[in-house]
């Protein structure tokens, strides 16, 4: 069974810092990778989508790569600000499944 | 467009009402999902449809009854919930259900309390 983890569960960091969220899952055979974002109370925005042939993709200040080989990704956020604060959200979807698995997500917040 | 629209965005109903919640999509998406999400918990799926047919029901209990009209509009039935059934219902879409390019893009929600 697919189990997605996202550590910390909460970051704090100063605006401008560039800062680099974790995802984690057990097993390699996935379709894809979604990040999301979510602000409170509010739908899912997706970030980027990662392919399971692709080892990254990139959208303006945001960076996402995928090791299938070692269960992980990681989104990279280039030079933080307040309105990146969220609770980001990755998704795996595992080969021949229409059903995505979620991690618990990061819940980040930047300080002016 | 990538936009999935979701009306009502609060509902508030009894445990006798019957309420229907309504999403819609024009992005030409074959595959469509209802999830719930409690809070600080991630979403959790309900419903698939594929091409306008249910192909998941995750057990979901039949208080909750989906309706695929057409395939731009998904609805969600809701007769005689319990107050445990408040949350956010989010409304998803992707090209098609499952596959290496697809990305689902989702609605607002409808947060739905049940008195």
């Amino acid at each position: 069974k697919q189990e997605v983890t996202q550590i910390p569960a909460a970051l704090s960091v100063p605006e401008g810092e560039n800062l680099v969220l974790n995802c984690s899952f057990t097993d390699s055979a996935i379709y894809n990778l979604q990040w999301f974002r979510q602000d409170p109370g509010k739908g899912l925005t997706s970030l980027l989508l990662i392919q399971s042939s692709q080892r990254e993709q990139t959208s303006g200040r945001l960076n996402a790569s995928l090791d299938k080989s070692s269960g992980r990704s990681t989104l990279y956020i280039a030079a933080s600000q307040p309105g990146d604060s969220a609770t980001y959200l990755c998704a795996v979807l595992p080969f021949g499944n229409e059903k995505l698995t979620f991690g618990t997500g990061t819940r980040l917040t930047i300080i002016p | 467009d990538t936009e999935v629209t979701q009306t009502p965005k609060h509902l508030v109903m009894g445990m006798t009402n019957k309420k229907s919640l309504k999403c819609e999509q024009h992005m030409g998406h074959r595959a469509m999902y209802w999830y719930k999400q409690k809070a600080k918990k991630p979403p959790e799926l309900m419903f698939v449809y594929s091409y306008e047919k249910l192909s998941i029901n995750e057990s979901v209990p039949s208080r909750f009854s989906p309706e695929c009209p057409n395939s731009s509009l998904l609805n969600l039935h809701l007769h005689a919930l319990q107050p445990e059934d408040s949350a956010l219902y989010l409304c998803a879409s992707s090209q098609l259900a499952g596959g290496p390019g697809d990305e689902q893009f989702f609605g607002p929600g409808t947060r739905l309390t049940v008195l």
